[in-house]
């Protein structure tokens, strides 16, 4: 089985100080692995995803995701934060073997201070 | 493109009543999925079909039934709608090449609410 956990469920930063979201999986084989960004009341935005290339992931607007096998991580960086990122970002993995379904973290939620 | 089209976008439902929560995809994907997502608890599967003919449940299928008779579409039913079942339902499309996963598309979601 396959899960996935995002360490903090709140994270605020000031704008233009750097951005870390973190997040662990679990998975039998060689995962997919995504970062999705949901801004209030509308849907889900891709921001970036891992499927056994480089292990340096870069997504839209900035943000990046390193996959690390070792440590289970697939943490989401961004050098400086905007106004305008403040939404839920939810890490999700995903299991060909599975039915090629996606499992969600439970979100966290970047707050940006002016 | 239209991607994913749900319909409706908002439903207000009395409890003991069933409705059916439409979605298709224009994009010929063979993966389609139901999730609804609460607050704090991220999205979870509710069912899922690996293509036409093709469904399964995913880990909070009770109370749900789909069917997927076409590529395109991929209708969740409820069967006597519960308060319990107050959520926001995404409804997701996604394909693989060569044994690699693809992102899921997903529709604008449909707020559902059962007084």
């Amino acid at each position: 089985a396959q899960s996935v956990t995002q360490l903090d469920s709140h994270v605020s930063v000031s704008e233009g100080t750097p951005v870390l979201l973190r997040c662990n999986y679990s998975s039998s084989y060689s995962p997919s692995l995504f970062w999705y960004v949901q801004h209030p009341n509308k849907g889900l935005q891709l921001l970036l995803k891992y499927t056994s290339a480089a292990t340096l992931v870069k997504g839209i607007n900035g943000f990046e995701a390193e996959f690390k096998k070792s440590e289970t991580s697939f943490h989401l960086t961004k050098p400086s934060a905007h106004m305008s990122d403040a939404a839920e970002y939810f890490c999700v993995v995903s299991d060909l073997n599975a039915g090629n379904m996606l499992t969600f973290g439970g979100g966290t939620r970047l707050m940006v201070k002016p | 493109n239209a991607g994913v089209t749900q319909t409706p976008k908002f439903q207000v439902l009395k409890t003991g009543q069933s409705m059916t929560l439409q979605c298709a995809q224009d994009m010929n994907h063979e993966y389609m999925s139901w999730y609804r997502q609460d607050p704090g608890m991220g999205l979870r599967l509710i069912h899922y079909s690996v293509g036409a003919g093709i469904t399964d449940q995913g880990e909070v299928p009770n109370g749900y039934n789909v069917s997927r008779s076409t590529t395109e579409d991929f209708p969740l039913r409820l069967l006597s709608a519960a308060p319990s079942q107050t959520s926001v339902y995404f409804c997701a499309s996604s394909y693989s090449i060569g044994g690699l996963n693809t992102e899921a598309f997903f529709g604008q979601g449909t707020r559902l609410t059962v007084v």
